[in-house]
């Protein structure tokens, strides 16, 4: 079992919908959870962060995390075409632990 | 720009072939992360440095990679005797003590072996 599962997709959905990104988790460990937006052949963009259990919203943007179900979401209100994607979940130990588990993303696109 | 900055952005080598890619982070950061991503995966983590001293490595950055980060700047990440299994693109990343684990990415430099 991977660390961290993420859903591939590809995710289809028309414009202005409500979108939902999910990721599990297996490593009780995790203290911070992020959420990266990568644009076709760019590097990942910090789009959310968060640390430890609750939500956290940002304009059309909310995380979640349920650490006791080890489960975090995205949600992205009012979807766009602009906002065509893979979004990628990552979390790490916190403290002097360096790297970020990435889970391996999901495509999404938003059609008008 | 004040983002993490990445050089070259493409790389066609021929397998055998030494490359080297150079990093710069943004400029009061003092952590600075590799990693590596293939098609339809995440980054994968390979190595991390706060300031100049290389704390962690993981086990995918195999004898043939090296990375140094000389005077607590800029970095960069050579891999010797390239094999096609290399073919990726290596993301650099930076951070601060303090800034709450928020890590940021350059634009990463893609490595083409033939």
């Amino acid at each position: 079992q991977k660390e961290v599962e993420q859903d591939p997709g590809p995710l289809s959905v028309p414009e202005g919908a409500i979108v939902s990104l999910n990721c599990t988790y297996s490593n009780s460990a995790f203290q911070y959870f992020m959420w990266y937006r990568q644009y076709s052949r760019k590097g990942p963009e910090l789009l959310m962060y968060t640390y430890s259990s609750g939500n956290k919203e940002d304009g059309r943007f909310t995380a979640q995390v349920d650490k006791s179900s080890k489960y975090i979401s995205l949600f992205i209100r009012d979807s766009q075409p602009s906002d065509s994607a893979t979004y990628l979940c990552a979390m790490n130990y916190g403290g002097s632990q360096g790297n970020l588990i990435f889970g391996k993303g999901t495509k999404l696109s938003v059609k008008p | 720009d004040t983002g993490v900055s990445q050089n070259p952005r493409h790389k066609i080598t021929k397998r055998g072939q030494n490359v080297t890619f150079r990093c710069d982070p943004i400029s009061e950061h003092n952590r600075l992360y590799w990693y590596r991503q293939t098609l339809g995966q995440g980054p994968e983590f390979l190595t991390y440095f706060q300031n100049e001293a290389q704390l962690e490595k993981s086990r995918l950055l195999s004898d043939r990679f090296s990375a140094e980060r000389p005077k607590g700047s800029f970095s960069t990440l050579e891999i010797q005797r390239t094999e096609q299994g290399d073919s990726a693109m290596y993301l650099c990343a930076s951070s601060f003590t303090g800034g709450g684990n928020t890590i940021y990415f350059g634009e990463g430099s893609w490595l083409t072996v033939v």
